[in-house]
Parts: structure tokens; C-alpha cells; sequence
């Protein structure tokens, strides 16, 4: 059964510095890997999706990147911004569903 | 736009009370789910429907039933709504390309309180 867990659960940094948040999956044979934002009381809004044959992904400040080999997978914000504070879901299929971590709830101060 | 709606956005019941949450979606995706988020806590899928085929997670409680009439729509039927069950109730949907990659596609959730 697939596990997923997210390290660190918060984390809270000065606006401006750049960060790396962690995922970590227990079942390497993954066709892909997707990472959400979750503001609070919200859904969850989808940033980028990694293919299994893909290293990484790039959307403005995000690079999200794929070791399938170790079994993880990062997400780094450039330059954060207060507007990024919120909490980031990674999450890995498992069978017809997806397996999700906990999250990492990401505070930027201004 | 394309996308997951979700209605009511908050919802209030009575301990016992039966209760339905409404999904719907424009993308045309053949799979939808139903997750159950606690506070501070990953979305817990309930189950699941490949087209019209119908997927219960193990441990899902017979209490929370869903219905999909057509591909548009999927509810979420809670019989007898406990203390236990208020949450928040996401509703998401993927489309299978048969390649194994599911990208999936939320709504904006439903808070449920129960009292």
C-alpha cells in the first residue's frame, strides 16, 4: 500500500527566501506525482503535475522535482511572497485513486 | 471555464439528519471521487466512480452512500450524520487516458457542521 509523508509539517520563513518543501512515497512504481495548494477552508487547487518519465516541472516560481528511484519528490518556491502562504499537498496515484500526505503548511511573513 | 462545483458550499445539519452534497463537473471526465478532509489532515477518499462503475474504499462506512446519475453529477449521501462526520467533503474528478497518469481536477469542497 502506498504511503506518502511530507516533511517538515510547518514551515515558516521571511518573505523573500527561497524554499524546499519534501514528499516522500513508499511504492517507486508511480506513473506520476501532483502537488496541491490548500488555502484554508478551501479545495484544492492543482500547481504541477510530474510525469513518471519526467525530472521536473516548472510553473513561474515552482520547480517541482522526481526521484522515482529514492522514492521523493520536491517542490521549491523561488522568492516567496506572503500570498504563498498556505498548506501543500503532494500526492501519488494508487490504483484509481490518489494517495495524499498530509501536507505542509507553509507560513511567509512579510 | 471548465470545472468541479460544489454545492452547498457550507452546510449545516442536525446529529442524525440525513443529508446530500452535490457535485458537478464540465470537463467531461470519466472518474469521479469523493474525499473526506478532516482539519489538518489529508483527504481520505470514500470512493470512487469509473464511469458508472461504482468503488467503495474498505473502510468507507455504510452510513455515506453516492449516487451518479449521469456523467455530469455525483452526490454524497450521508444517512445518519454523526458528530464524527463533520468535515470538509471534496469532490474531484480525473479523466483516464489509459496510460496510467491521473491528473485530478477538485472542487472548492463543502464544509459540513453537524450539531
Amino acid at each position: 500500500k502506498q504511503e506518502v509523508t511530507q516533511i517538515p509539517a510547518a514551515l515558516s520563513v521571511p518573505e523573500g527566501e527561497n524554499l524546499v518543501l519534501n514528499c516522500s512515497f513508499t511504492d517507486s512504481a508511480i506513473y506520476n506525482l501532483q502537488w496541491f495548494r490548500q488555502d484554508p477552508g478551501k479545495g484544492l487547487t492543482s500547481l504541477l503535475l510530474i510525469q513518471s518519465s519526467q525530472r521536473e516541472q516548472t510553473s513561474g516560481r515552482l520547480n517541482a522535482s522526481l526521484d522515482k528511484s529514492s522514492g521523493r519528490s520536491t517542490l521549491y518556491i523561488a522568492a516567496s511572497q506572503p500570498g504563498d502562504s498556505a498548506t501543500y499537498l503532494c500526492a501519488v496515484p494508487n490504483n484509481n485513486d490518489m494517495r495524499f500526505g498530509a501536507g505542509t503548511r507553509l507560513t511567509v511573513k512579510p | 471555464d471548465a470545472m468541479v462545483i460544489q454545492n452547498p458550499r457550507y452546510q449545516v445539519t442536525q446529529f442524525g439528519k440525513p443529508v446530500t452534497l452535490s457535485c458537478s463537473q464540465t470537463l467531461n471526465h470519466n472518474v469521479m471521487y469523493w474525499y473526506q478532509q478532516k482539519s489538518s489532515q489529508a483527504p481520505k477518499l470514500l470512493f470512487h466512480y469509473y464511469d458508472k462503475d461504482f468503488n467503495n474504499e474498505a473502510d468507507t462506512p455504510d452510513n455515506f452512500q453516492s449516487r451518479r446519475p449521469n456523467t455530469s453529477f455525483c452526490f454524497l449521501d450521508i444517512r445518519s450524520p454523526g458528530l464524527g462526520d463533520a468535515a470538509m467533503y471534496l469532490c474531484a474528478t480525473s479523466r483516464d487516458l489509459g496510460t496510467g497518469v491521473y491528473e485530478q481536477y477538485f472542487g472548492p469542497g463543502t464544509r459540513l457542521t453537524v450539531t
